[in-house]
């Protein structure tokens, strides 16, 4: 079983919808990271975070540290949205910053 | 700024021969990275360094080796490759540890016949 699960594994929307992409983790982390892998291949960081929640235009992600739970939530949706997306857990105590990495989501927003 | 680069972006080698990957980044960073991205799993540390001069292995570090020479390069080399190691490669770096984001490279495709 996968430290860090990710659900749904696909998921197809309208433009304009609101998304949810959720995150489970079963190990201690210090932090949480989202980030984006555009179709062309390329990866960006969207958000890390360790408690509460953090807003970046459209997008918002919230972490329960107790539920061990995160989301990523995308508002009025557009196809530019469709990507990749992938949790990654900053493994706690480990001071190297290594990140157990989620299967990641593919969001295809139509428009 | 050009963030963190990677040579080559594409790759052909036949099993057995030998390549090295190089990252680059211009952002002073300590810590650097090298994953693999294989179809159906997500991201796998390889090596990483928390300085220059230093390497450690992660999750799966068999049939490569790095260098971390100078502070902006860390190498990743393939001594005798094998089709398993087929795969996109992508370098990051950081400031530090916990707490700081990564940066990516934009990934290094390898195909191994």
């Amino acid at each position: 079983k996968n430290e860090v699960e990710q659900s749904p594994q696909n998921l197809t929307a309208q433009e304009g919808e609101f998304i949810t992409i959720n995150c489970s983790y079963s190990v201690g982390i210090s932090a949480l990271h989202w980030l984006q892998q555009h179709p062309g291949g390329g990866i960006v960081s969207l958000f890390m975070l360790s408690s509460g929640k953090k807003k970046h235009g459209r997008l918002i992600a919230t972490i329960n540290i107790q539920e061990k739970h995160s989301s990523l939530h995308i508002t009025a949706s557009h196809p530019r949205d469709s990507a990749v997306y992938i949790c990654a857990g900053m493994n706690y105590g480990g001071s190297q910053g290594n990140l157990i990495f989620g299967k990641g989501t593919k969001l295809s927003v139509k428009p | 700024n050009a963030g963190v680069t990677q040579t080559p972006k594409f790759r052909v080698l036949k099993t057995g021969q030998s390549m090295t990957l190089l990252c680059a980044q211009d952002m002073n960073h300590e810590y650097m990275y090298w994953y693999r991205q294989d179809p159906g799993m997500g991201l796998r540390l390889i090596h990483y360094s928390v300085g220059e001069g230093t390497t450690a292995k992660g999750e799966v570090p068999d049939g490569y080796n790095v260098s971390r020479l100078k502070k902006q390069n860390f190498l990743l080399g393939l001594e005798s490759a094998a089709p398993s190691q087929t795969s996109v490669y992508f370098c990051a770096s950081s400031y530090g540890g916990t707490k700081y984001e990564q940066y990516f490279g934009p990934g290094t495709r390898l195909t191994v016949t």
